[in-house]
């Protein structure tokens, strides 16, 4: 039982789009929806994340968009560089004690 | 620097033959995690603990076992009993996250362990 849907698996973006990557939950006791960014051959690491009372918030290029009645979050990625280019995974946890569960990743590969 | 070391990076090891995967973190974070990451699997819980000597099967556990004897360490053993052992295994820690707001849990994972059986 998958409970965190993420697509799409792989997406490239030129130099300067914007990278969007989706995700959808089902459970919703679920209140806290983190984005972890992972380079090749590193542990992943927190990029930004939100709680179900706002809509979205900005970090920097990074926006992350929550649609709490259609239980979907999505992270932006506005003016993407090479740099960008990494495998990005949604997460969701009841926030408190129990552990993140992940989505599948979404490879991004930002060429120039 | 505080932060979670995994060692060893690289492992290979026979079928049938047990392997430990050290995790140390020097966060004093409460709760430890080791997680299993195979492509287009994301990443799978495999054992969580969120005290000293306690700990909690994630989705995956059959085949692994853990101890948690100190704050600072959860080693994972990979058994003969785990029938696709070969993977990259991630171990994490998590403490409140001062970024977002209070009472979130953010996890801190080390670098990573692969894991090759031959």
């Amino acid at each position: 039982q998958q409970q965190v849907k993420q697509s799409p698996q792989s997406l490239i973006v030129q130099k300067g789009g914007i990278s969007i990557i989706n995700c959808a939950y089902e459970n919703t006791a679920f209140d806290y929806f983190p984005w972890y960014q992972q380079f090749p051959g590193k542990g992943p690491a927190l990029l930004i994340a939100i709680r179900p009372d706002v809509s979205e918030k900005k970090e920097g290029r990074f926006t992350i968009s929550f649609n709490k009645s259609a239980k979907q979050f999505s992270l932006h990625i506005m003016d993407s560089q090479p740099g960008d280019s990494a495998t990005y995974f949604c997460a969701a946890s009841i926030s408190g004690n129990t552990p993140l569960v992940f989505g599948k990743g979404t490879r991004l590969s930002v060429i120039a | 620097d505080g932060g979670i070391t995994q060692s060893p990076k690289y492992l290979f090891r026979k079928e049938g033959q047990n392997v430990t995967l050290s995790c140390e973190q020097n966060l004093n974070h409460d709760a430890m995690y080791w997680y299993r990451q195979d492509p287009g699997q994301g990443l799978r819980l495999i054992y969580y603990s969120q005290i000293v000597n306690d700990f909690q099967k994630g989705d995956i556990a059959e085949g692994y076992s853990v101890s948690r004897e100190k704050k600072e360490s959860f080693p994972l053993t990979v058994t003969s009993a785990q029938k696709n052992p070969t993977a990259f295994y991630l171990c994490a820690s998590s403490g409140w996250d001062r970024r977002t707001y209070s009472g979130a849990n953010v996890l801190t994972f080390g670098a990573g362990s692969r894991l090759t059986v031959l």
